[in-house]
C-alpha cells in the first residue's frame, strides 16, 4: 500500500451507533489531519495531529473523537451522530504541520440515518 | 463566511484549448496558495502552489497566477487534455496555519 488509505470507504450508521473511521499513511509523515466535506461546502478542517499530539481542534462537537496512536495511524471515533453529520470525511498527511503539501486519502462517505 | 471562493461551479473547455480556473480570497494575510485536483472516488491530489512573494509559478502545462492587490489567483492549463477533467480546489493559508479551501470547480475537457 502506498500513500494514504482510509477504511471503510462507505459507512451507513444509525444515530445511536458507535463506529470508527481509520486512516493510515505510508509516507513517513509526521502530521495527520481530518477534514469534513459536506455537499456544496468547502473542506472543513476538523483536527490536526503532529507526532501523535493533537495541535488543533476546530470547535468540533464531542460526538467526534479523534485518536492518533502513532504517526502512521489516525482514527475518528463516532457516536450519537446526527443526520447533518452525513458527509465525506477525508484524512490527509504532510511531512510536518509547516509543510504545505498535504496528501489526501480517498475519503469515507458517511451516511447517518 | 467563506474566506476562499470559487464562483464557477463548472467549466467546459475544448481539448487543446486553455482552461482558466479562478479563485478569490478575502483575507489579505494569506501568503500561501495551493491548487488540488480531485477525481471521483479519490482524494484531492496536490497540483501546484504559489507563495505571496511570487506572482506566477509554472509546472509543465499548469501555471498559477497570483494577483495580491485583487486577492485573486487563477490556474491556467494549456493545452487542456481530457484527463484533466476533474474538480479543482484552491486553498489558502497564513504561513503555519490551517488551509481554507474553496468549494471547487468541475472542469470538463471535451475531446
Amino acid at each position: 500500500e502506498t500513500g494514504v488509505t482510509q477504511t471503510p470507504r462507505h459507512l451507513v450508521m444509525g444515530m445511536t451507533n458507535k463506529k470508527s473511521l481509520k486512516c493510515e499513511q505510508h509516507l513517513g509523515h509526521n502530521a495527520m489531519y481530518w477534514y469534513k466535506q459536506s455537499a456544496k461546502k468547502p473542506l472543513e478542517l476538523m483536527f490536526v495531529y503532529s507526532l501523535e499530539e493533537r495541535v488543533e481542534n476546530n470547535s468540533v462537537p464531542s460526538r467526534f473523537s479523534p485518536e492518533c496512536p502513532n504517526s502512521s495511524h489516525l482514527f475518528l471515533h463516532l457516536h450519537t451522530l446526527q443526520p447533518e453529520d452525513s458527509a465525506l470525511y477525508l484524512c490527509a498527511s504532510s511531512q510536518d504541520v509547516q509543510r504545505y503539501e498535504q496528501y489526501f486519502g480517498p475519503g469515507t462517505r458517511l451516511t447517518v440515518t | 463566511d467563506q474566506q476562499v471562493k470559487q464562483n464557477s461551479p463548472s467549466l467546459s473547455v475544448q481539448e487543446g484549448r486553455i482552461s482558466i480556473l479562478n479563485c478569490d480570497y478575502t483575507n489579505s494575510m494569506f501568503d500561501y496558495f495551493l491548487w488540488y485536483k480531485k477525481y471521483p472516488a479519490e482524494g484531492p491530489t496536490f497540483l501546484i502552489s504559489i507563495s505571496s512573494i511570487k506572482d506566477k509559478n509554472e509546472d509543465g502545462r499548469f501555471t498559477v497566477f497570483l494577483n495580491k492587490s485583487a486577492k485573486h489567483l487563477s490556474l491556467h492549463i494549456v493545452p487542456s487534455q481530457p484527463g484533466d477533467s476533474a474538480v479543482y480546489f484552491c486553498a489558502a493559508s497564513v504561513t503555519g496555519n490551517q488551509f481554507y479551501f474553496g468549494t471547487g470547480t468541475s472542469l470538463t475537457v471535451i475531446p
